[in-house]
């Protein structure tokens, strides 16, 4: 079984750039939720997707958007990147949503912004 | 003050020792996670509990929702055991399906 799949895995941007990452969840899991890793802040919530539908989302400001497709497939989007969005993006996905049920992350994509 | 919170923060054992990992939450919250991350970020998850205690092999995981506070035990600890272990919470009213986490805990077993 597959597990989740993201990609790219490294990217580099400039400032003022955006950046689409991908998420393909494990095969019949409809909850794909994201997340962002700094070594300031550790772990914080992005968003939660399931069904299509964003169930939830963390304390980010508007640049910050995701989608999730009919085939649970999820993307993110950071628009007018800054410095401080240099980061490990996580995806995580679940057969049930959130807060229940056991998350299988992906590898994460790691961004620079210069 | 977060609103969940690790400790210790770091944490070196000698090998075999028995090693508990504390985490408290100042919300409601129905249910917990147990994550452990390696070295080159891949996270895996070691338990969900809304209740009681479960069991993994030499991992332990209990919570008192009440009390608000679950501990990470684990028993024969090996160098293999080396991470980082973060707990989240999520569930509760405010905070619906976001989950929140603790600041994590490098945990380091010498042979």
């Amino acid at each position: 079984k597959a597990g989740v799949t993201q990609t790219p895995r490294y990217l580099i941007k400039t400032r003022g750039q955006q950046v689409t990452l991908s998420c393909s969840p494990i095969s019949g899991h409809r909850s794909v939720s994201w997340y962002q890793q700094t070594p300031g802040q550790g772990l914080q919530f992005l968003f939660e997707y399931f069904s299509e539908t964003q169930r939830n989302k963390g304390n980010f400001p508007g640049r910050f958007s995701g989608r999730q497709f009919s085939n649970s497939r999820s993307e993110m989007n950071v628009s007018t990147l800054e410095l401080g969005d240099s980061a490990l993006y996580l995806c995580a996905s679940s057969l049930i949503v959130l807060p229940g049920g056991e998350l299988f992350f992906g590898e994460g994509s790691r961004l620079t912004v210069l | 003050k977060n609103e969940v919170e690790q400790s210790p923060q770091n944490l070196t054992a000698q090998e075999g020792e028995f090693i508990t990992i504390n985490c408290s939450y100042s919300v409601g919250i129905s249910a917990l996670h147990w994550l452990q991350q390696h070295p080159g970020g891949g996270i895996v998850s070691l338990f969900m509990l809304s209740s009681g205690k479960k069991k993994h092999g030499r991992l332990i995981a209990t919570i008192n929702i009440q009390e608000k506070h679950s501990s990470l035990h684990i028993t024969a600890s090996h160098p293999r055991d080396s991470a980082v272990y973060i707990c989240a919470g999520g569930g509760g009213e405010t905070s619906g399906s976001r989950l929140t986490f603790g600041e994590g805990t490098q945990l380091t077993v010498n042979p």
